[in-house]
């Protein structure tokens, strides 16, 4: 079936480094991927998505690309500030469903 | 914006109760969901129905039950609580299916539900 491995975390950063969570997935067909973050306290909000192979999704200074040929949707921000601390899910859809990966906690430290 | 609203943030029962948890959106969408997030695991979906009293069973239906009475209200029931039914509870909405590709979900602020 479906799914998506994400990379472990805890991930804890400096301001202003740069960021990378790898995700990986495994699907038949042609899904979306997205990525969606959750800040404490609060629901997942939709960070970006990508509908198809070579779609860069971007938003808030993240970006992801859909690499067909290496199944992956690994997220970057060139400059993390504190306020990015959250957990982010990588996710695929096909048809009705969301696959969501483990989730990735990220904090940034001043 | 979309908003979906869960009616409860937090909320403590015992085991054997039944159990309600409400979730209304306002944007008209036909999709709701609810999962289930648990630390380590992600989310996993429990229901979702794609119209007015349709509901189809999602990863892990087993102990829950869903209602949609209306298009804008989705209702997640435990039959009977258990313990190991403590978690975290996300209702989310969505367009319909086929529109495009694949629709992204909105998500209320989630319900932590204990069970003692």
């Amino acid at each position: 079936g479906d799914s998506v491995t994400q990379m472990e975390g805890p991930v804890t950063l400096s301001e202003e480094a740069f960021l990378t969570i790898n995700c990986t997935y495994t699907a038949t067909g042609y899904p979306s991927l997205f990525w969606y973050v959750q800040y404490p306290g609060e629901g997942l909000q939709l960070l970006l998505k990508a509908t198809k192979a070579d779609d860069k999704g971007s938003n808030k200074g993240f970006e992801a690309t859909y690499r067909k040929e290496t199944t992956s949707f690994h997220l970057e921000k060139g400059s993390v500030q504190v306020s990015d601390s959250a957990v982010y899910f990588c996710a695929l859809g096909a048809d009705y469903k969301l696959s969501f990966g483990a989730g990735t906690t990220v904090t940034v430290r001043a | 914006d979309v908003k979906v609203t869960q009616s409860s943030r937090y909320l403590v029962k015992r085991t054997g109760e039944k159990v309600f948890l409400e979730c209304v959106q306002d944007m008209d969408h036909e999709n709701m969901f609810w999962y289930r997030q648990d630390p380590g695991l992600g989310l996993r979906l429990i229901y979702f129905s794609y119209d007015v009293k349709m509901k189809e069973k999602g990863d892990i239906p087993e102990g829950y039950s869903v209602s949609r009475e209306k298009k804008e209200r989705f209702s997640l029931i435990l039959e009977s609580a258990s313990t190991n039914q403590t978690s975290m509870y996300l209702c989310a909405s969505s367009f319909p299916f086929g529109q495009g590709s694949n629709q992204p979900q909105h998500f209320g602020d989630g319900t932590r539900l204990s069970i003692l």
